[in-house]
């Protein structure tokens, strides 16, 4: 079935630094991903849509500057939290559409914590 | 945003019984999905249950979809210990998903 790799798992920051988050689908090419934030004991709340090539849409709320969003390929998007604050710490969760059989496959998330 | 809501937002049952959980969304849908999630794990995709469908079934697991009240259920039969997990709806609306607030389901041996 499909496969979505996330690295890292687990990342500790300093405060002001930038993190990088990957999210490969490993056996299909994803038109789209999505990439959600999960605070302890909270539920799953869509950030932004990305599609290959383009701009990744934001939902409200959501500052594009802060969580930039790079689509460059078919296989690969990543999230890169800058200047991260501990308000910041969480669990981020990516998921890619696979565009022929329009499945959602989620990665095994990266919990972030900026210390 | 959040479009589902899910009630209870915590159960806790004996092994052996049932466990129905609840969603409400708010818009229309192409298909709900309910998943599970281990405590601080990634999500296990457990059954789609499409707009043009009224019930499903996998294993121990039953959803009903009522597009009029806009409202799904999942049933858990026969619950275990390892059912011990959050689960949540997610509807697939508009080219994305959206997640409900989650039952945090707890299954006592």
């Amino acid at each position: 079935g499909a496969v979505v790799s996330q690295h890292p798992s687990r990342v500790i920051c300093k405060s002001g630094t930038s993190v990088k988050i990957e999210c490969r689908s490993l056996d299909f090419q994803a038109t789209t991903m999505f990439w959600y934030r999960q605070f302890p004991k909270q539920s799953l709340m869509l950030m932004a849509t990305s599609n290959e090539g383009s701009k990744a849409t934001y939902e409200q709320g959501v500052e594009k500057d802060k969580f930039l969003i790079n689509h460059a390929s078919l296989t690969l998007s990543t999230l890169t939290v800058t200047s991260a604050h501990p308000e910041d710490s969480s669990f981020y969760i990516c998921s890619a559409v696979d565009g022929y059989n329009y499945g959602y496959t989620f990665g095994s998330g990266t919990r972030l914590t900026v210390v | 945003s959040q479009q589902g809501e899910e009630d209870p937002q915590a159960l806790s049952i004996q092994e052996g019984e049932n466990a129905t959980m609840n969603c409400s969304y708010k818009t229309s849908i192409n298909n709900l999905q309910w998943y599970r999630q281990n405590s601080g794990r990634g999500l296990v995709h457990l059954i789609l249950i499409r707009s043009n469908e009224r019930e499903k079934h996998s294993g121990r697991l039953r959803v009903t979809l009522d597009t009029s009240k806009k409202s799904s259920s999942l049933l858990i039969t026969a619950s275990r210990a390892a059912d011990t997990a959050s689960y949540f709806c997610a509807t697939d609306a508009a080219g994305k998903l959206i997640f409900g607030q989650g039952t945090e389901l707890s299954v006592k041996p």
